[in-house]
């Protein structure tokens, strides 16, 4: 099973800065990784898959880099609505698919 | 607009079982992969299961293997998840999710229904 571990655990940021989350593959998963925005109560919204391609309607402040075992979601310019918890899923190797543990951004 | 409506969540007691459904709309249903994915309180999201279009590939995570049943009834556009053998653990919301094919990213997902498991 590849283990996905997101850091920082939680990520204090001022709105209009910019934000840096990071995933890491406990093994390759080329660039067959997503990136999911999740604010409370509400199901997970898909931001980037393929590593670097944004989803249907996700503003170009969002981008995805990376490819292997290290992966970036960047935020640029954060509005109010971006604070919430991340999350990077590998779809390489599977069963099972697999989710990093989260990281929270909140506002500094 | 594509959407995916979970029912079938409550209060159950340990070792019994509960049914989920999934229903969509807005897209051709029988042309997508689905998924069962859950969230246990204040957790991060565990896959549970994964069935294909026409139902010939099913794979469960460990954790349920064996307790948990996936299907589909691609004529009335809705996902199922049988659940027996129900565990303190298996508390969590459940959410469908919808695939390109397999193996992808997940979207759409439903709003999800809440199981509890406790006595």
């Amino acid at each position: 099973e590849i283990v996905m571990t997101q850091s920082p655990a939680t990520l204090s940021v001022s709105p209009g800065e910019r934000a840096t989350l990071s995933c890491r593959a406990s093994q390759s998963v080329s660039s067959n990784l997503a990136w999911y925005q999740q604010k409370p109560g509400q199901a997970p919204r898909l931001l980037i898959y393929g590593a670097s391609t944004r989803a249907s309607g996700i503003p170009a402040r969002f981008s995805g880099s990376g490819s292997g075992t290290e992966f970036t979601l960047a935020i640029s310019s954060l509005q109010s609505e971006d604070f919430a918890v991340y999350y990077c899923q590998q779809y390489n190797n599977w069963p099972p698919y697999t989710f990093g543990q989260g990281t929270k951004l909140e506002i500094k | 607009e594509v959407q995916l409506v979970e029912s079938g969540g409550g209060l159950v007691k340990p070792g019994g079982s509960l049914r989920l459904s999934c229903a969509a709309s807005g897209f051709t249903f029988s042309s997508y992969s689905m998924n069962w994915v859950r969230q246990a309180p204040g957790k991060g999201l565990e896959w549970v299961s994964s069935i294909s279009s026409g139902s010939s590939y099913i794979y469960y995570a460990d954790s349920v293997k064996g307790r948990f049943t996936i299907s589909r009834d691609n004529a009335k556009n809705s996902l199922y998840l049988q659940m027996n053998s129900l565990r303190a653990e298996d508390t969590a919301v459940y959410y469908c999710a919808s695939q390109p094919s397999s193996p992808n990213w997940f979207d759409p997902w439903g709003q999800g229904t809440l199981v509890t498991v406790s006595s």
